[in-house]
């Protein structure tokens, strides 16, 4: 069973513009909803989180929104970098476990 | 700033043998975790691990998987009689505390490959 599903799978964005990255998920017993930011060859790196008592968390470029109702969660990269190039995952935590969404490759155009 | 080590970083076994992958963890955190990424897929949580005890596995952690913290710093994960589709990167992560709000910090993997 798919506890989370993440949109799009790739996605090609100007230098300047804006990513966003969705995520739904049907299980409610997670309490906390973090992204990570994965380079080739590293591994994932927490980049932004959120707990789904607020709609909205905004750290620097990076912005989480929170829906809490319709259980949804999208991240937004503003003025997207050439740097920001990398794979996204989103994820929800519970407990002791946490599970990944598949994974959102961001290549930013120069 | 304090990181997650694992070794080796690449690991080749032949099918059927046994395979320990090592991790050292941040030194004051207290919770660690594995996970596994194959390749172009998400990351898959394998296993977390808490006081010497496992706190929650996933389907995937069979008794072919075991986990151990043999000493004060490191913390292994072996597979008994590996199979093909354990080719994979496993990474391990460790948090200082369990909370769901505890940054978990992932080490740079362990790329397992199955002949």
């Amino acid at each position: 069973q798919q506890q989370v599903k993440q949109s799009p799978q790739s996605l090609i964005v100007q230098k300047g513009g804006i990513s966003i990255i969705n995520c739904a998920y049907e299980n409610t017993a997670f309490d906390y909803f973090p992204w990570y930011q994965q380079f080739p060859g590293k591994g994932p790196a927490l980049l932004i989180a959120i707990r789904p008592d607020v709609s909205e968390k905004k750290e620097g470029r990076f912005t989480i929104s929170f829906n809490k109702s319709a259980k949804q969660f999208s991240l937004h990269i503003m003025d997207s970098q050439p740097g920001d190039s990398a794979t996204y995952f989103c994820a929800l935590t519970g407990g002791f476990k946490t599970i990944f969404g598949a994974g959102t490759r961001l290549f930013v155009k120069a | 700033e304090p990181e997650v080590t694992q070794t080796p970083s690449h690991q080749v076994t032949q099918m059927g043998q046994e395979v320990i992958l090592r991790c050292v963890p941040i030194s004051n955190h207290l919770y660690f975790y594995w996970y596994r990424q194959i390749l172009g897929q998400k990351v898959e949580f394998l296993v977390s691990f808490y006081n010497n005890e496992i706190s929650e596995k996933s389907e995937i952690f069979d008794d072919q998987f075991s986990v151990e913290r043999p000493d004060g710093s490191n913390f292994t994960l072996k597979i008994r009689s590996t199979k093909l589709e354990d080719s994979a990167m496993y990474f391990c992560a460790s948090s200082e505390q369990g909370f769901s709000n505890q940054p978990q910090h992932f080490g740079d993997g362990t790329r397992l490959s199955i002949l």
